[in-house]
């Protein structure tokens, strides 16, 4: 599987837009970059995925880079509630089920 | 539409003891897949069950085997329990598998002593 780097940790202020980066630079034309975050003591939850074009959700909007090395999901307000480790995975069309996570970026909110 | 169920939610073992964890996925859902997170590795893939077969499988020794009923349950079972079996075991349930959206439980909570 193609790998995904994000940074350990990041800050926020509540109310705040939130920009947590993730860079994939081994990408394949056939892999669709998705996230998931991990709220304390709960399972993963799905948050969006795209493959090329910018994508916008209920929860966040993802800004994928022209190349698709790269890639950006955007809390437009951060809330207590976003504090969570967020995962970039990358999944291969037709790869199956498996998800495979790195160590993802826990986020902090603060008032 | 209730979510992705997991019993029990803790459980304590001592080594050498075998250990049996239940899931119930959405309903509707065929497909199960099952995650281990440790402190250490993290969240690793265990296997997926499609229509009561194991359709994929992660790199885990054999003390670790799972199942699937014909109405999509699953259960998943640690033989000889080791410490380092101590985790969160994580189950998540989607309606095909492939590449469907999935939705995990809170998982379970095993500690091995």
């Amino acid at each position: 599987d193609a790998k995904t780097t994000q940074p350990n940790s990041m800050e926020s202020n509540e109310e705040e837009p939130v920009h947590l980066p993730c860079n994939h630079s081994t990408i394949s034309g056939t892999d669709y970059i998705h996230w998931y975050r991990q709220l304390p003591s709960q399972g993963p939850e799905y948050v969006i995925h795209g493959l090329t074009s910018n994508v916008n959700n209920r929860m966040a909007s993802l800004a994928i880079a022209e190349d698709r090395k790269s890639s950006t999901l955007i809390l437009h307000r951060a809330t207590l509630r976003d504090a969570a480790v967020y995962y970039c995975i990358l999944r291969l069309t037709g790869g199956g089920n498996k998800l495979t996570f790195g160590t993802g970026t826990q986020l902090k909110v603060e008032l | 539409k209730a979510g992705v169920t997991q019993t029990p939610r803790y459980l304590i073992k001592t080594r050498g003891q075998q250990v049996t964890l239940s899931c119930s996925p959405i309903s509707g859902h065929r497909s199960v897949s099952w995650y281990q997170q440790t402190p250490g590795q993290g969240l690793q893939f265990l296997f997926e069950y499609f229509s009561e077969t194991q359709r994929n499988k992660g790199n885990f020794p054999g003390r670790f085997s799972g199942r699937q009923f014909s109405n999509s349950r699953s259960e998943m079972n640690v033989s000889t329990l080791e410490l380092g079996d101590s985790a969160l075991y994580l189950c998540a349930s989607s309606r095909l598998g492939g590449e469907d959206t999935q939705y995990f439980g809170p998982g379970t909570r095993l500690t091995v002593l």
